[in-house]
């Protein structure tokens, strides 16, 4: 099985920068993604990490160690906007499974 | 572009009944899946399809079934409801074209909002 640890929830100001880590125990592993969910709106994919290093994607970066089993999602320059929830996610490669096991979500309050 | 369609959007139900939740994934994805995420919980998996095939299960109640039609819309069928049930229940599409590493993109839909009383 796998299992994710992410804080429950983070808050910064605008125009700051937030680090949102997350650890994970998984029997494989098929990379660690990363998805954002608006009160009451669906989750939407950010970003997807199979190697260690840092993947940026405009002002969201996302960073994995696989020997640590670590990862963290990076946002910059915060908008109001970007107060939501954030999910780190696995696929199980134990079971080929290609369901997502999420996190239990930080949520991110962002104030001016 | 197209994205995912779920319907009803919102169902309000009594306990005992039944409900059908319908899912048209984005054209020429391959897989569909159905999540349950209770109030301030995580999107939990419930069950998969591959090219119309059950692929997976995961925490799936047995008063719930599904099925993939021939033209890819899929179907969660929830008998006996209970209250517990309440919850937004997500259907999501991917497409593996670049291999096992697609499957980690998934796209949703907005969402059915079932409400058991």
């Amino acid at each position: 099985g796998q299992s994710l640890e992410q804080p429950s929830e983070v808050t910064a100001v605008e125009g700051a920068i937030v680090q949102i880590n997350c650890t994970y125990q998984t029997s494989g592993f098929y990379g660690l993604s990363w998805y954002q969910q608006h009160d009451g709106g669906a989750p939407t994919f950010l970003s997807y990490n199979a190697l260690d290093g840092l993947e940026e994607t405009g002002r969201f970066s996302s960073f994995l160690s696989r020997s640590d089993s670590y990862g963290y999602l990076l946002l910059q320059e915060l908008q109001m906007k970007d107060s939501a929830s954030y999910f780190c996610a696995v696929r199980d490669r134990g079971t080929g499974r290609r369901a997502l096991t999420f996190g239990s979500g930080t949520r991110l309050q962002v104030q001016p | 572009a197209a994205g995912v369609i779920q319907s009803p959007r919102h169902l309000i139900k009594e306990k005992r009944e039944t409900a059908t939740l319908k899912c048209y994934p984005i054209p020429r994805h391959d897989t569909v899946y159905w999540y349950q995420q209770g109030p301030g919980q995580d999107p939990q998996f419930l069950i998969s399809f591959y090219e119309k095939m059950q692929s997976d299960k995961g925490s799936i109640p047995d008063r719930f079934s599904a099925q993939q039609f021939s033209d890819y819309h899929s179907e969660l069928n929830m008998s006996s409801l209970e209250l517990g049930d309440s919850a937004l229940y997500f259907c999501a599409s991917s497409l593996g074209d670049a291999g096992q590493a697609s499957y980690n993109e998934q796209f949703f839909g907005p969402g059915t909002r079932l409400t058991v009383l």
